[in-house]
């Protein structure tokens, strides 16, 4: 267990619809990363927080946004769903940025259909 | 255009071998390395890490070598078991502005371990 946290382990949705996603950090990490991995694209970094500030975009659409709590909890929100947005998003914390590891929830598997 | 699923290299070993899974990584500028195991259902789970000022490093049952003259990264894991089969990928950390870095990882190897 990584002991990061991410609700819920599954949804469903319709296209046009809003959902979020939901990560607890492991205690003490300051900061959280979202990544989205889907069967042709691999794993696609998409926004990293450190302590409630955004400190990196990756490939993250508009309809896409993010924030980082002061209990460092973080939610990712994605808009105007589309069918191509179904994929496993994982949220990973470490203590800080730069070089440490990441470490990995186990995922929000997202279908839209 | 058509969609392809992700064509993952892939590794089949007898239990008890050893295995060296491989990755080149794109930054020469990438100063942190880091191999996951990502079994079904799950998330990536951290292996070992490197950085750039190493060329060897150890755990247990798993070393790893990085060789920044080819930008070539290796997984090597003793007597394997069937245990160990899953997706491995290598993870470059880039720095992305300032003090900022993002972890990108590579396509993944699928390692399957034959009892």
């Amino acid at each position: 267990d990584s002991g990061v946290t991410q609700t819920p382990k599954h949804l469903i949705t319709a296209t046009g619809q809003r959902v979020t996603l939901r990560c607890s950090p492991r205690s003490g990490d300051l900061s959280v990363y979202w990544y989205q991995q889907s069967l042709d694209q691999g794993l696609q970094f998409l926004i990293h927080y450190y302590n409630g500030e955004e400190r990196a975009k990756g490939n993250i659409l508009e309809r896409f946004s993010a924030q980082q709590f002061p209990d460092l909890h973080s939610e990712l929100n994605l808009s105007s769903l589309e069918l191509g947005d179904s994929a496993l998003y994982f949220c990973a914390s470490s203590p800080r940025h730069g070089n440490s590891p990441l470490h990995f929830g186990n995922g929000t598997r997202l279908t839209v259909t | 255009g058509e969609s392809v699923g992700l064509h993952l290299p892939t590794l089949s070993v007898q239990e008890g071998d050893n295995s060296i899974i491989n990755c080149a990584y794109s930054n020469s500028a990438s100063d942190y390395f880091i191999w996951y195991k990502q079994e079904s259902g799950k998330g990536p789970q951290f292996i070992i890490d490197i950085r750039s000022n190493m060329d060897k490093r150890q755990g247990q049952r798993v070393t790893v070598l990085l060789n920044k003259t080819v930008k070539h990264l290796s997984l090597q894991i003793a007597a394997t078991q069937p245990g160990d089969s899953a997706v491995y990928f290598c993870a470059e950390n880039i720095q992305s502005g300032g003090s900022n870095y993002k972890l990108t990882f590579g396509k993944g190897t699928l390692l399957t371990v034959n009892p």
